[in-house]
């Protein structure tokens, strides 16, 4: 079974410039999650799908980062623009349902520099 | 969700058990304590998940005290693999919608 697919592994931009990240979840997942991770900190949730709606975006600083899923399935996630403090990596996670197990799969994500 | 107390980091010779330790003392009575892990450069991997009883599987055995304040997830037979951050994670229900809070975690390094 393949597992949650991201794109690029790694981006550098100067700040004010935007960018965005790919994912694509393990097929016949519901439930799509975007992370930020900071160096040396735990991952923070910044969004939640369940299918293409949105469940929980409360941590999602909109003025400046926008998420959507088409279709169900893939997801992008932007910058515009982006600030010094948004250097972390940006992890995609994904699972069956919202619930049950809560096991969720995790891509390898997606390391941003901003310069 | 309640909060977790982690040692930052703690060290473990390769072969012997690896002891991880959780505080979670203001946990209800209806919340799961959930165990990850990171590998440098990956995404966080599930270990184990339980509620009142011991739980294990192929990865992992986690151990929750009775008054479930307190849990510790043991390695059997620590491997240089197994050098990782680990989280330790209070969630609500199965069935409900909200997500892991993660902690900053223990970073575990398996000496050779």
């Amino acid at each position: 079974e393949a597992g949650v697919a991201q794109s690029p592994r790694y981006k550098i931009i100067e700040k004010r410039q935007s960018v965005a990240f790919w994912c694509n979840p393990i097929s016949g997942h519901a439930t799509l999650y975007w992370y930020q991770q900071i160096l040396g900190q735990g991952p923070k949730l910044l969004i939640q799908f369940q299918n293409n709606g949105v469940v929980d975006d409360s941590q999602l600083p909109k003025d400046r980062f926008s998420a959507e899923r088409l279709k169900g399935v893939d997801s992008t996630l932007k910058i515009q623009p982006a600030k010094l403090e948004d250097s972390a990596v940006y992890l995609c996670a994904s699972s069956p349902i919202a619930g049950g197990r809560f096991e969720q799969y995790f891509g390898p994500g997606t390391r941003l520099t901003v310069t | 969700d309640a909060k977790t107390t982690q040692p930052p980091s703690m060290d473990c010779a390769e072969g012997r058990a690896a002891n991880l330790p959780c505080n979670h003392s203001t946990i209800s009575g209806n919340e799961y304590v959930y165990w990850y892990r990171q590998i440098h450069s990956q995404g966080p991997q599930y270990i184990i998940h339980g509620l009142k009883n011991n739980e294990t599987n192929e990865m992992a055995s986690l151990i929750i005290t009775e008054d479930r304040k307190s849990s510790t997830l043991i390695l059997p037979h620590a491997t240089l693999r197994d050098t990782a951050v680990y989280y330790c994670i209070v969630r609500a229900p199965l069935g409900s919608a909200r997500q892991l809070t993660f902690g900053s975690g223990t970073q575990l390094t398996v000496l050779p």
